[in-house]
């Protein structure tokens, strides 16, 4: 099993661009995150999604949409970038959080954007 | 909402036990996390303890919980070079999402 797979890893974009981050889990889980990482400030949800077809606001959503398509892959996407957004963007899974149990978020290795 | 809040550095010498600490601010968080994040990498879930516990420990690892007073420790015993990574303290209740603090950059000295 792969886990939680992102493209790409690295990306540099002007002011204005637009990209889309796509993440790609195996391990049949219905939730996947966004966040992202900056110094000092941990990591903050961006979106979530809790299945297919469905997608949330987090912490930070301005400036961002995303997209559930299918199970296995949730996408991000910057319409017009900022240099704000220049960051770390980590994609997460899980298992629903609905069974009350405690469960792991797995984690891709992350993106590393810069917004010239 | 919650709150979690950790120092940003510690430095400790090779062999000597690493004690990183959390607070977080929401009483009724159920499970409390810890995640280690080596450079240029994602995070990995190293541990983790349910609000009924005080105490969990395994191997290396000893998470102590103080409800009380809301707070979480993670000692390392005998620290070696290869724990040089950032931990994440979060916290989390039922059906609700994660919430990560800053992050410790632990510094293993030889």
């Amino acid at each position: 099993n792969a886990g939680v797979t992102q493209t790409p890893k690295f990306r540099v974009l002007k002011t204005g661009q637009s990209m889309t981050l796509l993440c790609a889990q195996d391990m049949n889980h219905e939730y996947m995150y966004w966040y992202r990482q900056d110094p000092g400030m941990g990591l903050r949800l961006i979106h979530y999604s809790v299945g297919e077809g469905t997608t949330a606001k987090g912490e930070v959503p301005d400036g961002y949409n995303v997209s559930r398509l299918k199970k296995q892959n949730f996408l991000l996407g910057l319409e017009s970038a900022a240099p704000s957004q220049t960051s770390v963007y980590f994609c997460a899974s899980s298992y629903s959080t609905a069974s009350g149990g405690a469960y792991e978020q797995f984690f891709g290795p992350g993106t590393r954007l810069t917004v010239l | 909402g919650e709150d979690v809040e950790q120092s940003l550095f510690l430095s400790v010498r090779e062999g000597d036990s690493s004690v990183i600490n959390c607070t977080y601010t929401d009483s009724s968080s159920t499970y409390l996390y810890w995640y280690k994040q080596e450079p240029g990498a994602g995070l990995q879930l190293l541990t983790y303890i349910f609000s009924n516990m005080d105490m969990k420990q395994d191997q290396r690892l000893t998470v102590l919980l103080n409800k009380k007073d809301k707070h979480l420790s993670l000692r390392i015993a005998d620290t070696q070079t290869g724990d040089s990574a950032i931990y994440f303290c979060a916290a989390r209740n039922y059906g609700q999402n994660f919430v990560f603090g800053p992050g410790t950059r632990l510094s293993v000295l030889p």
